[in-house]
């Protein structure tokens, strides 16, 4: 079945170590994006990609590093200069030049600092 | 930017009772994709509806009907005969037309909380 899968579920990050949120899609959807979401915050654009080797920055990508090598693949690192990381991130993706077709969604994965 | 806004952080509604949940949005393009999006307590982001806007017809989804007032930026989203399984997250958000050249960003509310009460 088509569908994009985030790994882990769960994780927790030490103070000043570097994570990488896995999402993987199979798709064969052209543009993935990343999204932080916090209570009361709804979803906030973290980083986005339309085509393999190109990203664009969201609303808030200070700390947060992402790379596009494979058209299925689009791994977000939340480096040590992210702050307050601890949130709940879901990774979409949608097909390119579909415009009204809607974003596919990942379960997500809550990130803790501990 | 675009931006959008959804004013009421938490609504209730009766169960077989209709609710409108109202969301407004800013932007200078003319042509764009409008959708509603459930978050129910599993977290998983579920479709619920979505508008054109070159579209004058309202869209409706079986008990979902959105009102679509382009020139005052208003997608407005009503559930009738609410049912417990309804209540969730609602997220209203706003796709760019992603023209040649262009991004397709994918812009969400802060949402609303809706209950449903038996």
């Amino acid at each position: 079945d088509g569908g994009i899968t985030q790994s882990p579920k769960y994780l927790f990050r030490k103070e000043g170590q570097n994570v990488t949120l896995s999402c993987e899609q199979n798709l064969n959807h052209d543009a993935m994006y990343w999204y932080r979401q916090d209570p009361g915050q709804g979803l906030r654009l973290i980083y986005y990609s339309q085509i393999v080797n190109d990203f664009q920055k969201g609303d808030i990508a200070e700390g947060y590093s992402v790379s596009r090598e494979k058209k299925e693949s689009f791994p977000l690192t939340v480096t040590s200069a992210q702050k307050n990381p601890t949130a709940f991130y879901l990774c979409a993706s949608t097909p390119w030049g579909r415009r009204g077709t809607e974003a596919f969604f990942g379960q997500g994965t809550r990130l803790t600092v501990v | 930017a675009q931006t959008v806004t959804q004013s009421q952080p938490e609504m209730s509604v009766q169960e077989a009772e209709t609710v409108t949940l109202s969301c407004t949005y800013d932007t200078s393009e003319s042509d764009y994709y409008l959708f509603w999006y459930k978050q129910p307590p599993s977290r998983q982001m579920i479709l619920v509806i979505r508008q054109e806007a070159y579209k004058q017809q309202n869209a409706t989804e079986n008990r979902f009907s959105v009102n679509f007032q382009k020139a005052a930026k208003s997608f407005s989203l009503k559930i009738s005969d609410s049912q417990l399984g309804d209540a969730a997250m609602y997220f209203c958000a706003y796709r760019s037309p992603g023209t040649q050249g262009g991004s397709e960003k994918l812009v969400f509310g802060k949402g609303m909380k809706l209950t449903v009460n038996p």
